[in-house]
């Protein structure tokens, strides 16, 4: 069975720029999940998809987007980044209404 | 809205030893699903326990085990015979289930406590 995997793991970009992160589920999940964590705190929900569209999403602003795919395989992207949008971003995925998430590794991004 | 709380940053405990985590919550919803994640340095979130809120049996997982305490909105976890693998940031963290509206069923974390094992 084939787990949550991110990439990339760790990228840098400055001000202003765009990035584009990706998320693959794990095999038998329909639901995937992206969450924000600064260092030193505990993640923060950004949103979630589910059948390719957006089922929920948590105070961040409009900048921040995603995508699901037919494969449940996903992209969070964030358009005119902020030096406050440095941290690691982490992907979830799940069943529906099943309990608890699974998680990728991360990925840390730095902007300059 | 439900909020999660760790009032612990740090602990420490000796190798071989038993240390408990403490978390509270706040909540309207009758049931709802609690968890603790265990975050290595290596980042990758992974799950420890889970428990469901209609269950009055506390979840054990090996040397894991919490004490679920639903009237206080308590939900510690207790780490038995502590090993030098156990070191990690450990998260509590809250789901409300799915077909609950705003929320969305997704996972409201605490700050996390930083757990060191002494060897």
């Amino acid at each position: 069975e084939t787990g949550v995997t991110q990439s990339p793991t760790h990228l840098i970009k400055t001000r202003g720029q765009q990035v584009t992160l990706r998320c693959s589920s794990q095999s038998g999940h329909n639901t995937v999940s992206w969450y924000q964590q600064a260092l030193g705190q505990g993640p923060q929900f950004i949103f979630q998809y589910y059948r390719e569209e957006e089922n929920g999403r948590g105070n961040f602003p409009p900048r921040f987007s995603g995508l699901q795919f037919p494969n449940y395989s996903s992209e969070l992207n964030v358009n005119a980044l902020e030096l406050d949008d440095s941290a690691l971003y982490l992907c979830a995925s799940s069943q529906l209404r099943a309990g608890e998430l699974f998680f990728g590794e991360g990925s840390r991004l730095t902007v300059l | 809205a439900q909020t999660v709380t760790q009032s612990q940053p740090e602990m420490s405990v000796q190798e071989a030893e038993t240390v408990t985590l403490s978390c509270t919550y706040d909540t309207s919803e009758s049931d709802y699903y609690l968890f603790w994640y265990k975050q290595p340095p290596s980042r990758q979130m992974i799950l420890v326990i889970r428990q469901e809120a209609y269950k009055q049996q506390n979840a054990t997982e090996n040397r894991f085990s919490v004490n679920f305490q639903k009237a206080a909105k308590s939900f510690s976890l207790k780490i038995s015979d502590s090993q030098l693998g156990d070191a990690a940031m450990y998260f509590c963290a809250y789901r409300s289930l799915p077909h609950y509206g705003g929320s969305q069923g997704n996972l409201i974390f605490g700050k996390g406590t930083k757990l060191s094992v002494k060897p």
